[in-house]
Order: C-alpha cells, then structure tokens, then sequence
C-alpha cells in the first residue's frame, strides 16, 4: 500500500497571501488529522476530517480551514497568512472507524515558510 | 499548558547504552503512545499502551505507563545510531478519543 502522501513538499509565501495544502491517506482509510509543528509550539492538532465532515478540530483561528472530498484526499487551506505560520504542516490518516484507538500513519509533511 | 510532557528535552548517549524517555500528562486518559520522528519529517507510530495496561514490549522498545502518577516512560534497549530522532508521546482525553494531544518531544541524539 503506498503511505500518505503531501503535496508540496515545500512552499514559500508572502504574508497576505493564501496557501492550499493537500494530502492524499491511504487507500481505504476514511480520516484524515492534520497538524501544525513549530519549534516553539510543538504538534497541535489542526482538525480531523471523516467521510468529508469535519469531525474534530482544535484552537486556530478560522483562517485555518479545510476540507475532504469524497475519495478521501483532503486539503486545508490559510488565508491571510502571518509569518508565525511558517511551520512543518503534518497530515495522518486512519481507518477512522471500528474500535478506537486509530493508529494514525503520518505523511512527510509540508514546510511552509512564510516571509 | 500540554497535555503530555517528555522528560528529558534533550538525550545524548553512546551507541549500546540505553535510554530512557519519560511522559507526563494531566488529564485521564484512554491510551498512550509513542511516535519517532527523524529530522523534522513525518511521525512513525511506535507503540501504543492502553490506560488498563501497565507495560509493552516491541522488539527493543519497552513502555510502561503508571496511571496514578499520570505517567510513561519509553525504553530503547541496546542504542543504535539510527535511533536518533525527537519522540513523542501522545495522549488522546478519556472524554474524546478523537483529539490527540502530542507532548514537547524528547531530541536523542546516539553517537556511534
């Protein structure tokens, strides 16, 4: 089975501007969880997608948001971007369903610099 | 303030030794679980450890977890240069297995 996989690796953008980034889960897996890892913040969580619907979502501001289509690939977008959004953006997928706890598998990751 | 918290923040040892990486958290907890990750790339999921288990062995990774001091560690057996890496431990809440909350992370650095 091929793993996750994140499109770019890597990115750099002005503040002001506005980023789309995406991952494709494993095939068959119905979550997808992304993340946000800073050296001075470390991995919060973003939010959680299942069958397209947002399922769980952490502390951002709404400029951070997302969505999932219905092959499961998901993308999250930021809007007006701040230099303290430069960060390794990670995102997971899981089975998302049957008994929990889900063993997420993680991507590569995106690095977006914003300058 | 995080949910989990590793002890020590930074770890250097001698290829052969062991080293030993500790968890903190606050709140109750459905489980518990590990995660490497090399040079600021993807996390690779470890080992996980239910809150009615008290320890795990994987190859050379042992885990315990002590519920009433809120607490992990994570033993590597036998170092290898290739362990070096930042891990992680995460906590999902008992009242929402969905939300899981990654700590600081603890950096080894092996020296061959």
């Amino acid at each position: 089975k091929a793993g996750v996989t994140q499109t770019p690796r890597y990115l750099i953008k002005t503040r002001g501007q506005q980023v789309t980034l995406s991952c494709s889960p494993i095939s068959g897996h119905r979550s997808v969880s992304w993340y946000q890892q800073t050296p001075g913040q470390g991995l919060q969580f973003l939010f959680e997608y299942f069958s397209e619907t947002q399922r769980n979502k952490g502390n951002f501001p709404g400029r951070f948001s997302g969505r999932q289509f219905s092959n499961s690939r998901s993308e999250m977008n930021v809007s007006t971007l701040e230099l303290g959004d430069s960060a390794l953006y990670l995102c997971a997928s899981s089975s998302g369903q049957g008994p929990r706890p889900y063993e997420q598998y993680f991507g590569p990751g995106t690095r977006l610099t914003v300058t | 303030s995080q949910q989990g918290e590793e002890d020590p923040q930074a770890l250097s040892i001698q290829e052969g030794e062991n080293a030993t990486m500790n968890c903190s958290y606050k709140t109750s907890i459905n489980n518990l679980q590990w995660y490497r990750q090399n040079s600021g790339r993807g996390l690779v999921h470890l080992i996980l450890i239910r809150s009615n288990e008290r320890e795990k062995h994987s190859g050379r990774l042992r885990v315990t977890l002590d519920t009433s001091k809120k607490s992990s560690s994570l033993l590597i057996t036998a170092s290898r240069a290739a362990d070096t890496a930042s891990y992680f431990c995460a906590t999902d809440l008992k009242t929402s297995y969905d939300k899981v909350i990654f700590g600081p992370g603890t950096s080894l650095s092996v020296i061959p």
